[in-house]
């Protein structure tokens, strides 16, 4: 079964540092494409960065600089590397399988980033 | 980099309604265009790709069309799992832009 499993969140001060994680089972990571997206609460989705299967990394403008897409290939796992948080980054965080003209599919189920003091 | 629009933002329908969604690009995105289906809690599902192919598994009463800028999300007859949010994505670029959700509720 192609699933993605997110873990890492959690609450952490403005200016603090996180890392998240995407388990893939199913699938090859560093084959695909891989996005992450979040949601702040109660608001529409927001794209945030994408790691090609050639290793090319791109970036919202929000998190540009703050923010590092990689992936482990031994570990199947995609991260999102996020530094110097502001409360404006509270927000689910998805990861997806990236597919481009494709879409994106299957969606890990998200996981919750709280900054805050 | 390229913004989207939707509209509208919310609609209220019936169950059997026709519901129509746009999706407009603020340049050519020929069909680099995905539609999202997103109920509360859960994570987003992949309904149309590529601005008209159909997803696996995804009942046959959606359908998208258009290409270039402009673009349309349509459900034939509504039913009761179907209300949701929807949101359009380009990924015609490398920064894959949402547009900002359309809610259809119950009316």
């Amino acid at each position: 079964e192609v699933q993605l499993v997110e873990s890492g969140g959690g609450l952490v001060q403005p200016g603090g540092s996180l890392r998240l994680s995407c388990a893939a089972s199913g699938f090859t990571v560093s084959s695909n494409y891989m996005s992450w997206v979040r949601q702040a609460p109660g608001k529409g989705l927001e794209w945030v960065s994408v790691i090609y299967s050639g290793g090319s990394t791109y970036y919202a403008d929000s998190v540009k600089g703050r923010f590092t897409i990689s992936r482990d290939n031994s570990k199947n796992t995609l991260y999102l590397q996020m530094n110097s948080l502001r409360a404006e980054d509270t927000a689910v965080y998805y990861c997806a399988r990236e597919g481009g003209i494709v879409g994106a599919n299957p969606w890990g189920q998200g996981t919750l980033v709280t900054v805050s003091s | 980099d390229i913004q989207m629009t939707q509209s509208p933002s919310s609609l209220s329908a019936s169950v059997g309604d026709r519901v129509t969604i746009t999706c407009r690009a603020s340049q050519s995105i020929s069909s680099y265009l995905n539609w999202y289906q997103q109920k509360p809690g859960k994570a987003p599902k992949l309904l149309i790709y590529a601005a008209s192919s159909l997803q696996s598994g995804v009942p046959s009463r959606f359908s998208g069309s258009g290409s270039g800028t402009d673009f349309t999300l349509t459900i034939s007859s509504l039913q009761p799992e179907d209300f949701a949010t929807y949101y359009c994505q380009q990924s015609y670029s490398t920064v894959f832009t949402f547009g900002p959700g359309t809610k259809v509720d119950i009316k």
